[in-house]
């Protein structure tokens, strides 16, 4: 099984630009989330999804927005890049149950603004 | 909300039994706590679960006091691949499915 499944593994973006971070999963998991990771810190949670058809904001929206396409897919659109926005992103899913439920996690995009 | 606080950094020696404290003063009565692993270029990986009292499996044990206010992840005989950061998270109350991911504790294994 391939798990959590993220594309691309990096990229390199000018301030302004528009971008799609891409996430599949193949566990039949319900929820599905977007994290940040800044260089020595810990994930903060940008957006999440409960369910197919719902989505909510983390601790870091702004600037991001989601969508659930459909139950294994979950993606994260950067609509104006800024360097703020220089971080590597997990995409992860877990199982129905809430917060309880193992989150499994994908190896990352590495995203870098200039 | 509820939040963790556990040590910035760790190190230890190949062999040796290595556990890390997490506290976790205002866990609600429903949230589990749960370890996450995380290796450099690589995304968090689970490590245990537990509610309350011991659980074991094949990687580590989590020992949680009755009061459930703290909990300590017990790494046995480490060795150099068990270098990584270690996360201590509760559940958010009320917050859905969200989880809060502190700086965690990077432990340093030494030959």
């Amino acid at each position: 099984n391939a798990g959590v499944t993220q594309t691309p593994k990096f990229q390199v973006l000018k301030t302004g630009q528009s971008m799609t971070l891409q996430c599949a999963q193949d566990m039949n998991h319900n929820s599905m989330y977007w994290y940040r990771q800044d260089p020595g810190m810990g994930l903060r949670l940008i957006y999440y999804s409960a369910s197919e058809g719902t989505t909510d904001k983390g601790e870091v929206p702004n600037g991001y927005n989601v969508s659930r396409l459909n139950k294994r897919e979950f993606s994260l659109r950067l609509e104006s890049a800024a360097p703020s926005q220089t971080s590597v992103y997990f995409c992860a899913s877990s199982g129905t149950g809430g917060s309880n439920q193992p989150q499994h996690f994908g190896d990352g995009t590495r995203l870098s603004i200039l | 909300l509820a939040k963790t606080t556990q040590p910035i950094s760790m190190d230890s020696y190949e062999g040796q039994e290595v556990n890390i404290t997490c506290s976790h003063n205002n866990i609600a009565t429903n949230d589990y706590i749960t370890w996450y692993q995380q290796f450099p270029s690589q995304g968090p990986r689970f490590i245990i679960q537990g509610y309350k009292t011991k659980v074991t499996n094949e990687v580590a044990s989590l020992f949680i006091p009755a009061d459930r206010k703290s909990s300590t992840l017990s790494l046995p005989r480490v060795s150099l691949s068990d270098t990584a950061v270690y996360y201590c998270l509760v559940a958010e109350r009320n917050a859905g499915n969200m989880l809060t991911f502190g700086g965690g504790t990077r432990l340093m294994v030494k030959p």
